[in-house]
């Protein structure tokens, strides 16, 4: 399968403490997306990274990819109870057309 | 910023109807469009490309006369789920590129078939 693997699968802390989702994938990538989803909603796009790109930030996020290891890491600093949200990876890939390829997701729950 | 529509947003129906789900761009044309499928507590799996004024490209194990796609303009894309049963039931989910990399995604569809 192309899907992409997250660790953990869920993930609970305090406001104020930083969270950290891990991503790895198995295939060539053009560029590393990381998206939210609010329960029963659709997916924000927060930030992407490209495969020549080895750190990005953007707020209170931070996005690290190792093309090498061919994995990807998500940091929020700072949470907040409103960070409380699914977070996906999507590995977009070009194989005759274009398609992203979603992880299988972190539930981060944010603890008032 | 660019969004995407869909309608329903919710849809309850009764085994072996079909089910039209629209997904727009109200704001920017999307000569491209994806259909992604969600079950429960699970990741998004890409059901198909849409293309607009062609067929679309269904990815593996995805039954093309199970789920029709239709892309008729530059801003509306539908998925007919023909013959539901309670296995179709799901979250579906469309989306389109703007210039870029980056999908928009349509506020979802929950489909429930008793």
């Amino acid at each position: 399968s192309q899907q992409g693997e997250e660790d953990p699968q869920a993930l609970s802390i305090q406001e104020g403490e930083n969270a950290t989702m891990n991503c790895s994938y198995k295939t060539s990538i053009n560029n590393l997306q990381w998206y939210r989803q609010n329960s029963g909603r659709g997916l924000v796009h927060l930030i992407l990274i490209r495969s020549n790109e080895r750190e990005k930030h953007s707020g209170r996020l931070r996005v690290t990819l190792d093309t090498s290891k061919k994995s990807s890491s998500l940091l929020i600093t700072a949470s907040r109870a409103a960070d409380t949200a699914s977070y996906f990876c999507a590995f977009h890939i070009i194989q005759g057309a274009q398609k992203l390829v979603f992880g299988q997701g972190t539930r981060l729950t944010i603890n008032p | 910023g660019a969004v995407v529509s869909q309608h329903p947003s919710r849809v309850i129906c009764k085994s072996g109807t079909s089910v039209k789900i629209e997904c727009r761009s109200l704001d920017f044309q999307a000569t491209t469009m994806f259909w992604y499928r969600q079950f429960p507590k699970q990741s998004l799996m890409l059901m198909a490309t849409s293309n607009e004024g062609s067929k679309a490209t269904y990815e593996q194990g995805v039954e093309k006369d199970k789920f029709l796609i239709n892309h008729a303009s530059l801003t509306l894309s539908t998925l007919t789920v023909t013959s539901a049963h309670p296995e179709d039931s799901s979250f579906y989910i469309c989306s389109a590129y703007l210039a870029g990399e980056v999908q928009y995604f349509g506020p979802g569809t929950r489909l429930t078939v008793l």
